[in-house]
């Protein structure tokens, strides 16, 4: 079935690690997004990317890190210079019927 | 001024009633506008774009409002299922390209259907 994949759901680090999340789609598209999401708050695009080899900043892209080697993936890394990394995060994708994102099921990222 | 705003709820209405909430965007040049869903802990969908001229999809309407910069979500004979978060997406970037959706979205409205 197409979709997009996170993993894992839940994902505990110490305070100070690098973390990776994966986000992964077989839907063909071309652009990608991750979001974050907080109690209380909409969500936020901290990177999105329109094509392979090629992203953008979003609105609070401080402390995270991507990179686009292939269409299908686009993975998402939480660094230790992320103050409050403890969030929810969604991977997204844009295909042929333009303004439609699809949302991945989420990871669960709790630093400690 | 937030950029898109919503009323968080939480709103608790009985089954089968009708119920509306609406949402206002900032940005008059704004292009596109959606309502998504999103169910406890799971990832957002769209429930249904917002045209100009209204839109309707079954039990849900959704109208688009530009002089006053907001737009509705109508639910008729509410069910038990529709209790979710219901988001306001907008596209407020006037020049917007094909793949290139920066969204913004609303901090969401509960709804619980009350049986």
């Amino acid at each position: 079935d197409g979709g997009i994949t996170q993993s894992p759901k839940y994902l505990f680090r110490k305070e100070g690690q690098n973390v990776t999340l994966s986000c992964e789609q077989n839907l063909n598209h071309d652009a990608m997004y991750w979001y974050r999401q907080d109690p209380g708050q909409g969500l936020r695009l901290i990177y999105y990317s329109q094509i392979v080899n090629d992203f953008q900043k979003g609105d609070i892209a401080e402390g995270y890190s991507v990179s686009r080697e292939k269409k299908e993936s686009f993975p998402l890394t939480v660094t230790s210079a992320q103050k409050n990394p403890t969030a929810f995060y969604l991977c997204a994708s844009t295909g042929d019927r333009g303004y439609e994102q699809y949302f991945g099921p989420g990871t669960r990222l709790t630093v400690t | 001024r937030k950029e898109v705003e919503q009323d968080p709820g939480p709103f608790n209405v009985p089954e089968g009633a009708t119920v509306a909430f609406n949402c206002t965007y900032s940005n008059s040049a704004s292009q596109s506008f959606f309502w998504y869903r999103q169910d406890c802990r799971k990832e957002p969908k769209l429930l249904m774009s917002v045209y100009s001229s209204g839109n309707e999809d079954g039990r849900f309407t959704a109208q688009l409002n530009r002089a006053s910069q907001y737009i509705s979500l109508l639910i008729r004979d509410s069910k038990l299922s529709d209790s979710a978060t219901y988001l306001c997406v907008v596209n407020m970037d006037p020049i917007s390209n094909f793949g290139n959706e920066k969204l913004t979205f609303g901090t969401g409205t509960r709804l619980t259907i009350i049986p």
